[in-house]
């Protein structure tokens, strides 16, 4: 079983507030992701990072910011939520093992801005 | 830019059907494909990953091909059962690392 997780799992907040959602995972796993994906609809890559102190953004121009100053942490924060924020956000790491990369997903947090 | 297409959208069988979920890509120089289960309200959870090299995967009633050429991947699930109802989705990972192209998803639902 993958040890990745993600909090809050559920989130209302009201426009405008200050939002962080985080992201552990305790495999030592450089790569990194962050998706969003909306009811019924693809996954997009938002985010992403190869270790500690990168950070680039993916294919859907996001709002959102990361860091990574450690490499089990990969927190997204945004400044100023919106209603179009509202999504889900799924974090993911990979094992870059000898058979292949192997992606682990968190549960995702699920973000209602009202 | 890569895009991934999933057939059908939705899908309902009765239980212990054997049946068959399409993913297309269009860009052949992929490095590999995973099959994903979403349940509702959960994250994904990685069922099969075929690396660009091999042909097929295999695990307990689950069967994924791949044929880069004509850049498609099926996903075959044998003797449904209703705990098999859920979203899956392909996804393709691309070559010069792991980031991944996700299709909008087959969504199953086995009827007991």
């Amino acid at each position: 079983e993958a040890d990745i997780y993600q909090t809050p799992r559920y989130l209302v907040i009201g426009t405008g507030k200050k939002i962080t959602l985080e992201c552990s995972q305790t495999m030592g796993h450089d790569k990194m992701y962050w998706y969003q994906q909306d009811p019924g609809m693809e996954l997009h890559l938002i985010h992403y990072s190869y270790g500690v102190n990168s950070t680039e953004k993916g294919d859907l121009s996001s709002e959102s910011t990361v860091s990574r100053i450690r490499t089990e942490h990969f927190p997204l924060t945004l400044e100023s939520a919106r209603p179009s924020h509202t999504s889900q956000y799924l974090c993911a790491s990979v094992n870059s093992g000898t058979s292949g990369n192997t992606i682990y997903f968190g549960e995702g947090s699920w973000l209602t801005v009202v | 830019k890569q895009e991934v297409t999933q057939i059908p959208a939705a899908l309902s069988v009765p239980e212990g059907e054997n049946l068959v979920l399409n993913c297309s890509f269009t860009d052949s120089a992929i490095y590999n494909l995973q099959w994903f289960r979403q349940d509702p309200g959960k994250g994904l959870t990685s069922l099969l990953l075929i690396q660009s090299s091999q042909r097929e995967q295999t695990s307990g009633r689950l069967n994924a091909s791949l044929d880069k050429s004509s850049g498609r991947s099926t996903l075959y699930i044998a003797a449904s059962q209703p705990g098999d109802s859920a979203t899956y989705l392909c996804a393709v990972g691309e070559t010069s690392g792991s980031r991944l192209t996700f299709g909008e998803g087959t969504q199953l639902t086995v009827n007991p």
